[in-house]
């Protein structure tokens, strides 16, 4: 089954530290999404791409996050500098709902990240 | 913006049926989706609804009014590994895909 790969899987960190976190997509997939998932904000929207072009990232906290997509194949969300409350897991997920909605959105295994 | 609404937790008994709900208000509606979400694991997807009425999936089936902006995942012959969160996602015209809190379900013996 094809699957979409995030790395890495957990991060420690401490606070005022940068953090990468990598996405690769599912081959053919043409819109990439960065989720946030807390207990108490449930999962939030941070940006989204299509065909490589970013579309949203109103659901992003523009000072210290960034999202990209380099290539087809990769897809980064970097936080600099990171705060304890940045504490989540963040879920990467592709589909292509434009063209085949009835598949949905693939979702990676999330990179659990904590700042301390 | 985008509203979504889902209770958030429910109770019911292996074998039995449940039903999930979920009301929405958007702009460019094209689309809700359901996922199921296993604690600790990533969401994996359940069924889309674009237009009016059910669509049956096995033990699972979905159901969209447009018109009323309501949901629902109706579950069937629960099972012990039912028990998980169930998330409604409302897509736009725009491609962009806005999830609710999640209904956490507990099935009991």
């Amino acid at each position: 089954d094809a699957r979409v790969t995030q790395t890495p899987r957990h991060k420690v960190t401490e606070m005022g530290q940068e953090v990468t976190m990598r996405c690769q997509p599912i081959l053919g997939h043409n819109t990439v999404f960065w989720y946030r998932q807390t207990m108490m904000q449930g999962l939030e929207l941070l940006a989204y791409f299509r065909n490589r072009a970013p579309l949203d990232d109103s659901g992003m906290p523009k000072d210290r996050f960034s999202a990209e997509m380099p290539d087809a194949t990769l897809a980064t969300l970097k936080i600099q500098p990171s705060e304890p409350r940045d504490s989540a897991v963040y879920f990467c997920a592709s589909g292509s709902p434009m063209t085949n909605p009835n598949y949905g959105y693939t979702f990676g295994s999330g990179t659990r990240l904590t700042v301390v | 913006g985008q509203n979504i609404d889902q209770p958030t937790e429910m109770t019911a008994t292996e074998g039995a049926i449940v039903q999930i709900n979920c009301t929405y208000q958007t702009s460019g509606f094209n689309g809700l989706f359901w996922y199921q979400q296993h604690a600790g694991e990533a969401p994996t997807f359940l069924s889309y609804n674009v237009l009016d009425g059910l669509e049956e999936k096995g033990r699972f089936s979905s159901f969209l009014s447009r018109s009323k902006g309501y949901s629902y995942l109706l579950l069937k012959e629960l099972q012990m590994k039912d028990s998980a969160s169930y998330l409604c996602a409302v897509n736009t015209n725009a491609g962009k895909s806005t999830f609710g809190d999640g209904t956490t379900l507990t099935v009991k013996p």
